[in-house]
This record gives structure tokens, sequence and C-alpha cells, in this order.
């Protein structure tokens, strides 16, 4: 049971660049989401999904991009990457009980 | 405005002992789930405990158990017989259900646990 894998784990990039982070559930599960988590803060919900082709904005989605074109996958995009956007983003999906799992999350290091 | 605050930045316990986290939300529905994630140093999200609110019984699962107290919008979390392992920045989050929310959870800030041998 893989459950949720994201990839890459750990990512180095320049400002100004475009990166995706990939999410990938094998539960087939309806709603996705991803977060971003900062130092010594909780988290903040970037975009969700509740289902292929339905995407909505969260609390902070400024610079970045999500689509889901099937289930299984929700791989959020930066644009054009800042500082600012250096975090641990996690992606989660609804399970069992109406509750949230999550994936192990990527480092994102923007330099 | 809904919130979730954790008033405790920081607990240390001595293994074996009894630890309580403490959680406070607002909210004026009352209908809703509240749950208790743990995030140990590897920075994994882990689903510790999960309560209903239309639930009396409070929640429990092993050595964690939950003091929900809806009047007074109190949710704390009680670890018995503290383990190593039990040492993370702890979680709460609260959702109201699906037809309003989208599933969206609101999250306190944190509480760090440490684990004195």
């Amino acid at each position: 049971d893989a459950g949720i894998t994201q990839s890459p784990r750990y990512k180095i990039t320049e400002t100004g660049r475009q990166v995706t982070l990939m999410c990938h559930q094998t539960w087939s599960h309806s709603y996705m989401f991803w977060y971003r988590q900062d130092l010594g803060h909780g988290l903040r919900l970037i975009y969700y999904s509740a289902a292929a082709d339905i995407t909505d904005k969260g609390e902070v989605p400024d610079g970045y991009v999500v689509s889901r074109s099937k289930t299984e996958n929700f791989p959020l995009t930066l644009e054009s990457a800042t500082r600012s956007q250096t975090s641990v983003y996690f992606c989660a999906s609804i399970g069992r009980q109406e509750t949230q799992y999550f994936g192990p999350g990527t480092r994102l290091l923007v330099l | 405005a809904q919130t979730v605050t954790q008033s405790q930045p920081e607990m240390s316990v001595q293994e074996a002992e009894t630890v309580t986290l403490s959680c406070t939300y607002d909210t004026s529905e009352s209908d809703y789930y509240l749950f208790w994630y743990k995030q140990p140093p590897s920075r994994q999200m882990i689903l510790v405990i999960r309560q209903e609110a239309y639930k009396q019984q409070n929640a429990t699962e092993n050595r964690f158990s939950v003091n929900f107290q809806k009047a007074a919008k109190s949710f704390s979390l009680k670890i018995s017989d503290s383990q190593l392992g039990d040492a993370a920045m702890y979680f709460c989050a609260y959702r109201i259900p699906h037809m309003d929310s989208n599933y969206q959870l609101i999250w306190g800030a944190g509480t760090k646990l440490i684990i004195k041998p």
C-alpha cells in the first residue's frame, strides 16, 4: 500500500526558474491538497482539488499553478520561483473517515 | 472566523509519565471534526487521533486520548506512558463538514513535545 508519494523529496533551484513538484496517490481519493509549511508554523493551504479537472485556490495560491488531469496525480508548479517559496511542501488526500493523509513532503530551497 | 489555538509552544515530560497538550478553537458550527497530528523530525504528518463533534465519548487510540469539551471549545490531547518516540511537533486541526468546507483544515501553530529520558 504505497499511499501518497511525492517527488522529488529534496530540490534546490534558483530564483526565476520553473519547478514542478509531483504528487501521486494510489487510493483513488477524490480530494487532494497542497500545503506549505514554514519553520515554526503550521500548514497553509495552497490549492486543493475536488476531482480530476476541478481545482480551487486555498489560502496562499499566488505564484503557484496546479493541474489534475488524472485522479491519482496532482502536480504543483512554481512558475517563477522566489526565495519566499523556500519551504516544505506537503501533498494530502482525503481518505477513510474523512481524514487527511499526507505524503512525506518535498523540501524546496530557492537560492 | 474559525481559528485554532495551541497556547503551549513547547512542553516537556519525563519518559513514562503523562502529558496533556492543549487546543482550543473558535467556531459557530455545531457539527465538525477535530484532529491531532504528529510531526516527528522526519517531517511526516501522522494522524494521531480524530474526534467527531456529535459524539459525546472521547476518542482513544492506545496511549493517546482526548478530552473533548464542546461547550468550552476545548480539545486537549493526553499522552500516557510517554515514550522517546513521542517526541515531535503536535498539531491540532479543525474541519467543518464537507458541504461547507471542501475538506479544508484549520490548523493550530503546533506544540513541540520533548521527552526527557
